[in-house]
C-alpha cells in the first residue's frame, strides 16, 4: 500500500529563517511521482512541484528547494528565508501513474513577524 | 490560461436539506475533473473524479453524487445532508488521468447544522 508521511503537524519560525518540511513516502512502485502544494488560509491548494521517481536532481525555485533521496524514500521542501506569507498547510502527495494522489495529513507552517 | 472556479465560497444549510455545489474550468477542453473533501484539520479524500460529460466514477460510497453535463461543469449534489458532509469541498482538473498535476479551484466550504 502506498502512504505519505508529514511528521510534522506544525512548525512555527520567525521570518527570514529557513524551514525544511519533511515527507516520508512507502511505495513499492518503480515509477511514481511526488507532488508539494500549498494550502494558504483562503484555502486553493497550490500545486508547487511535481517530481517523477527517474529524476532525483533537486531543484531550486526562487526561496524553494525541493530535496528528493530515493534511498530514504523523502521529498522534503526547504524555504529559505520564510517571509509572512509563506503561511499555510503545505500537502505532500503521491502518485504511481494514476489519477488517484495519496496525500499527507499537512504541515502547518507559521511564520512570525 | 487556465483557471477554475466554484461556487459558492460559502454554505451553511440543515440536516436534511438537498446541496448542490458547482465548478467550471475554463480555458480547457475535456479536462478530467475531481471533487475533493477536507475535513477539518485532515488530508484530502477523493470523492468522483470524470472523464468526460455523463461520465462519472465514485471513489467513495457516501451520501453524496456527482454529475458532469456539460464538458467543462462538474455538480456534487445530495438529496438530504448529514451532519457528517461538512467539510472544504475542492474541485481540481487535469489533462490527463496518467499521474498528470491537478489544479485545485478555491474551494466550498459547506456547514451542516
Amino acid at each position: 500500500a502506498q502512504k505519505v508521511t508529514q511528521a510534522q503537524t506544525e512548525i512555527s519560525v520567525v521570518e527570514k529563517e529557513d524551514v525544511t518540511l519533511d515527507c516520508v513516502y512507502e511505495t513499492r512502485d518503480t515509477t511514481y511521482y511526488l507532488f508539494w502544494y500549498k494550502q494558504p488560509p483562503s484555502g486553493e491548494l497550490v500545486f508547487l512541484i511535481r517530481r517523477n521517481s527517474f529524476d532525483e536532481q533537486n531543484e531550486i525555485s526562487g526561496r524553494y528547494s525541493w530535496n528528493f533521496q530515493k534511498s530514504t524514500s523523502s521529498f522534503n521542501f526547504t524555504i529559505t528565508a520564510s517571509q509572512v506569507v509563506d503561511s499555510a498547510v503545505y500537502f505532500c502527495a503521491l502518485t504511481s501513474g494514476t489519477y488517484k494522489y495519496i496525500f499527507g495529513t499537512g504541515t502547518r507552517l507559521k511564520v512570525l513577524a | 490560461s487556465q483557471t477554475i472556479h466554484q461556487w459558492p465560497a460559502t454554505l451553511v444549510q440543515p440536516v436534511g436539506s438537498p446541496l448542490s455545489l458547482e465548478c467550471t474550468v475554463e480555458g480547457t477542453s475535456n479536462p478530467n475533473l475531481y471533487w475533493y473533501r477536507q475535513a477539518a484539520g485532515r488530508g484530502l479524500q477523493l470523492l468522483f473524479y470524470s472523464v468526460g460529460i455523463g461520465q462519472i466514477s465514485s471513489e467513495v460510497p457516501q451520501n453524496l453524487s456527482a454529475s458532469r453535463p456539460q464538458d467543462r461543469q462538474f455538480i456534487l449534489s445530495s438529496k438530504k445532508l448529514l451532519l457528517s458532509d461538512s467539510g472544504f469541498y475542492l474541485c481540481a482538473w487535469s489533462v490527463s488521468l496518467a499521474a498528470d498535476t491537478q489544479y485545485f479551484g478555491p474551494g466550498t466550504r459547506l456547514t451542516v447544522l
